[in-house]
């Protein structure tokens, strides 16, 4: 069965500080990946998504980056953070399952809570 | 770009009344639409999905059905219980399979 892994839970980093939160996908190949952020009363907002290796499309500017370097692992990074960063850090992926028109679902990480102090 | 717009929250009924959270969304082509959920101290699950038009999703009592004429994906549940509450969110997928947008969520609160 496939499982994702998302890490650290909780994470408090003063400003100006890198930041490096990974995740990793089991038991599926060439997933689509996603990082979200979900701040209290702004719900889920797509920061990036990558189809494959390599691939990352960005949605927001801002100070953070994405990378996938191999193909079930995708890394939300920051050079130096900001007190804006704060937030609930989500990773889920997705994948085909079928069908003329496709039937993705997306799978989501238990998330982690970063704190910028 | 492609959006979605749910009703803001939270929503506060009282056990069995009828329940429904609107949901409409922006979109280039035919997106699939969803609606996912998230229990308290738990994560997001997919509750219910629909992939063409005039498809009913549907799951534990739960059904939002794709109208395309409106752009809507409306949740309803006839008789609401205390466990239903939770955070539900409203998504779609882009034709081509790769964004995933979520609408903002919106809290439901079920008392006895």
């Amino acid at each position: 069965s496939q499982t994702i892994h998302q890490w650290p839970a909780t994470l408090v980093q003063p400003v100006g500080s890198p930041l490096s939160l990974e995740c990793t996908v089991e038991g599926t190949s060439n997933p689509n990946l996603y990082w979200y952020r979900q701040a209290a009363g702004r719900g889920l907002q797509l920061l990036f998504y990558s189809v494959g290796i390599g691939q990352i499309s960005s949605e927001v500017p801002q100070n953070l980056s994405a990378s996938r370097p191999q193909d079930r692992q995708f890394i939300l990074s920051s050079k130096k953070l900001l007190l804006s960063d704060s937030g609930f850090y989500l990773c889920a992926w997705s994948v085909l399952t079928g069908g003329a028109k496709g039937n993705t679902e997306a799978f989501f990480g238990q998330g982690t809570r970063l704190t910028v102090v | 770009g492609d959006s979605v717009t749910q009703m803001e929250g939270p929503v506060t009924l009282s056990e069995e009344a009828f329940l429904t959270i609107n949901c409409t969304y922006t979109a280039t082509g035919y997106p699939s639409l969803f609606w996912y959920v998230q229990y308290p101290g738990e994560g997001l699950q997919l509750l219910l999905k629909a992939t063409k038009a005039d498809d009913k999703g549907s799951n534990k009592g739960f059904e939002a059905t794709y109208r395309k004429e409106t752009t809507s994906f409306h949740l309803e549940k006839g008789s609401v219980q205390v466990s239903d509450s939770a955070v539900y969110f409203c998504a779609l997928c882009d034709t081509g399979f790769q964004k995933l947008v979520f609408g903002t969520g919106t809290r439901l609160l079920v008392s006895p």
